[in-house]
């Protein structure tokens, strides 16, 4: 079964913190993307990635940045997480080829910061 | 430039009532279109998706048919349960890449 995973479920942190969410998946997927959720705003790109070493800012990256050193391993990281990063983050992956194949999603990490 | 624009929530119904959530799109091309759903406390899964104009999308007694002539995804079903009960999301994948571009989501609460 695909799986991707996400190293919380569940994170509090405290403002000035450094912050590190974590997404591993198993399928060889060349792309992966994070996102965060907020109510009435849908899903908000904050970067995506089609390869090892390579990144993309999404539509909010400020604030944000991310690192890939492996295909599986996607990591984002919150430099200094401030209290407007309190969110839902999700993780995705989807192979290379063309626009067909769905993204495949984590379980979500509900970060708190206080 | 792509956008979906799916209705706003929340959705409130009886159960085996009939439901429909509009999904409207902007694109340039031809996007592939999906509906996920989010269950409380947990990710998003994919309901059904659809690549071409006409094409009909169906899953788990929902459906929804890739209209081009009204750049539109509206998602079906007949007769809802109290476990449909979800937030759903309509979104659209360019054939540019895999950049997807989701709805703001649609929240459906199912009573007994």
């Amino acid at each position: 079964d695909v799986k991707v995973t996400q190293s919380s479920r569940y994170l509090v942190k405290r403002t000035g913190e450094k912050v590190f969410l974590e997404c591993v998946q198993d399928m060889d997927h060349e792309n992966m993307f994070w996102y965060r959720q907020d109510p009435g705003l849908g899903l908000r790109l904050i970067y995506f990635s089609y390869d090892v070493k390579m990144k993309e800012k999404g539509d909010i990256p400020e604030g944000y940045s991310v690192s890939r050193e492996k295909k599986e391993r996607f990591s984002l990281i919150l430099e200094s997480a401030s209290t407007n990063q309190t969110s839902m983050y999700l993780c995705a992956s989807t192979p290379r080829q063309g626009a067909y194949n769905e993204q495949f999603f984590g379980p979500g990490t509900r970060l708190t910061v206080l | 430039g792509n956008s979906v624009t799916q209705m706003e929530g929340p959705v409130t119904l009886s159960e085996e009532a009939f439901l429909t959530i509009n999904c409207t799109y902007t694109a340039t091309g031809y996007p592939s279109l999906f509906w996920y759903v989010q269950y409380p406390g947990e990710g998003l899964q994919l309901l059904l998706k659809a690549t071409k104009a006409d094409d009909k999308g169906s899953n788990k007694g929902f459906e929804a048919t890739y209209r081009k002539e009204t750049t539109s995804f509206h998602l079906e079903k007949g007769s809802v349960q109290v476990s449909d009960s979800a937030v759903y999301f309509c979104a659209l994948s360019g054939r540019a890449g895999n950049k997807f571009y989701f709805g703001s989501g649609t929240k459906l609460n199912v009573k007994p």
